[in-house]
């Protein structure tokens, strides 16, 4: 079965740390991957994905991700946090299959707090 | 280019009544996808929508019901409202190209219908 998971549900780090937010999955066959950021009350914004091609991928505000399909993993990094950062972080997947692409399996999220 | 929209923004409704939520995607968009999202289960598709059909459904009871129009703007219906539908329902559109995956293009969501069931 296809699945996401994003350890740690509550990451906090000080204003100006290295932000870093885990995120693995479990597929059958190679996914798109992709980073949500939510703020309260508001719908998703996308940060950045990974289709195809250079596995690095930055993304809006700074952020960025490396797609490891060795370790199923597609961590998300921030090399200094801003106060504006904090929200809630959601790392999904789709599949190049037939009719499924506009299914998103998302984590469970993690809510990032920034201390000043 | 204006973003997706949804109607209404905030919605309460009595335990065994039914409910329409309305979404307008992003002009020229062809795909429009329903989330359901609670504190306790996160982020569940719901289904898509691409040029009028259903292409793909989630794991939900077929109290939950969607249809999309001509013009790509799509409702979803929960009939017999239960507690457990209390949650924050989030509609995506892509472009959705064509009938083969799309998965690799951005969905854009709007806000959301926050529904509270009593």
């Amino acid at each position: 079965a296809q699945s996401v998971t994003q350890l740690g549900s509550h990451v906090s780090v000080s204003e100006g740390a290295l932000v870093l937010l885990r995120c693995n999955y479990s597929s059958s066959v190679p996914p798109y991957l992709f980073w949500y950021v939510q703020y309260p009350n508001q719908g998703l914004q996308l940060l950045l994905k990974y289709t195809t091609g250079a596995t690095l991928v930055k993304g809006i505000n700074g952020f960025e991700a490396e797609f490891k399909k060795s370790e199923t993993s597609f961590h998300l990094t921030k090399p200094s946090a801003h106060m504006s950062d904090a929200a809630e972080y959601f790392c999904a997947v789709s599949f190049p299959i037939y009719n499924q692409g506009g299914k998103l399996i998302f984590g469970q999220g993690t809510e990032l707090s920034v201390k000043p | 280019k204006a973003g997706v929209t949804q109607t209404p923004r905030y919605l309460i409704k009595t335990r065994g009544q039914q409910v329409t939520l309305s979404c307008s995607p992003i002009s020229g968009h062809r795909s429009v996808s329903w989330y359901q999202q609670t504190p306790g289960q996160g982020l569940q598709f719901l289904f898509e929508y691409f040029s009028e059909t259903q292409r793909n459904k989630g794991n939900f009871p077929g109290r939950f019901s969607g249809r999309q129009f001509s013009n790509s703007r799509s409702e979803m219906n929960v009939s017999t409202l239960e507690l457990g539908d209390s949650a924050l329902y989030l509609c995506a559109s892509s472009s959705g190209r064509g009938q083969g995956a799309g998965g690799n293009t951005e969905a854009f969501f709007g806000q959301g219908t926050r529904l509270t069931v009593v």
